[in-house]
C-alpha cells in the first residue's frame, strides 16, 4: 500500500519551453502532496505544499508563477515549471499523505529528472 | 528555522553494524523519521519514531530517541551490500505536516 507514482521520470526539454510533471497516489486518496526538488548530492529542499481543491503554500524564495502547482483530485497533484532553463535542471520528488497534521506520514514518488538544454 | 544534520559518509564492512547519527535543533519536534534513497529514485520510508519514545525496532533496524540532546540514530544490524543508499533524517514538528531534512548520510558496504 501506500504507492506513489510520477510521470515522466525523465525529461529533456528546450530552454523556454514548460514541463509538466504528475503526481499520482495510486491506492489511497492524498489530501496533502508535496513537491521538493534536489540537487546533486544534496538534500531534499521543499518548494510547496498543495491541499486539494486550493491553492498551494509555497516556501520563502520559490516563486509561484515559475512552479505551477495544480492539485485537482485526490489522487493527482501537477507541476509545472513554466520557461524553464538550464538553472531549473534537478530532479524534483513528490510526495503525498492523507492528511496535513503532525501524524500523516507521507509517502514519496520515485522523482523525475528534468534536464534543461 | 530548524537545522537538522547528518555525517556525510560512512563505510562499513558486510555483516557489521552500521550506525547513521542525526542531531536536530527543534525542541518541538513531533515526529522523526529515517528515509533510504537509492541511486536515482524516490525515498523510501524505513521506520519512525514518536517523540515521546526512546527506542523503535524493527527488524534489522533500531531507532534511538534522545531527545534531551536532540539526537537520533539508525542501527541497521547485520548490514547487507542491498543497504548501501543514501539515508536521510526528517523531523516533523507541532502540528505541521511539513518534513525538514539532514543532510543526508552516504552509507558505503563493502565486502
Amino acid at each position: 500500500g501506500a504507492v506513489v507514482s510520477q510521470h515522466p521520470s525523465r525529461v529533456i526539454c528546450k530552454s523556454g519551453t514548460s514541463v509538466k510533471i504528475e503526481c499520482r497516489s495510486l491506492d489511497f486518496q492524498a489530501t496533502t502532496m508535496f513537491w521538493y526538488r534536489q540537487f546533486p548530492k544534496q538534500s531534499l529542499m521543499l518548494m510547496a505544499t498543495s491541499n486539494e481543491g486550493s491553492k498551494a503554500t509555497y516556501e520563502q524564495g520559490v516563486e509561484k508563477d515559475k512552479f505551477l502547482i495544480n492539485h485537482a483530485s485526490l489522487t493527482l497533484s501537477t507541476l509545472t515549471v513554466t520557461s524553464a532553463h538550464p538553472e531549473d535542471s534537478s530532479f524534483y520528488i513528490c510526495s503525498a499523505s492523507l492528511g496535513a497534521g503532525a501524524t500523516d506520514t507521507q509517502y514519496f514518488g520515485p522523482g523525475t529528472r528534468l534536464t534543461v538544454l | 528555522g530548524e537545522d537538522v544534520e547528518q555525517s556525510l559518509f560512512l563505510s562499513v564492512r558486510e555483516g557489521d553494524s552500521s550506525v547513521i547519527n542525526c542531531t536536530y535543533t527543534d525542541s518541538s519536534s513531533t515526529y522523526l523519521y529515517w528515509y533510504k534513497q537509492e541511486p536515482g529514485a524516490g525515498l523510501q520510508l524505513l521506520t519512525y519514531i514518536f517523540s515521546n519514545m526512546d527506542m523503535k525496532q524493527d527488524q534489522r533496524l533500531t531507532v534511538l530517541l534522545n531527545k534531551k540532546d536532540k539526537h537520533l540514530s539508525l542501527r541497521i544490524a547485520d548490514t547487507q551490500t542491498g543497504d548501501s543508499a543514501i539515508y536521510f533524517c526528517a523531523e516533523k514538528s507541532g502540528t505541521a505536516s511539513k518534513l525538514t531534512f539532514g543532510t543526508g548520510t552516504r552509507l558505503q558496504v563493502t565486502l
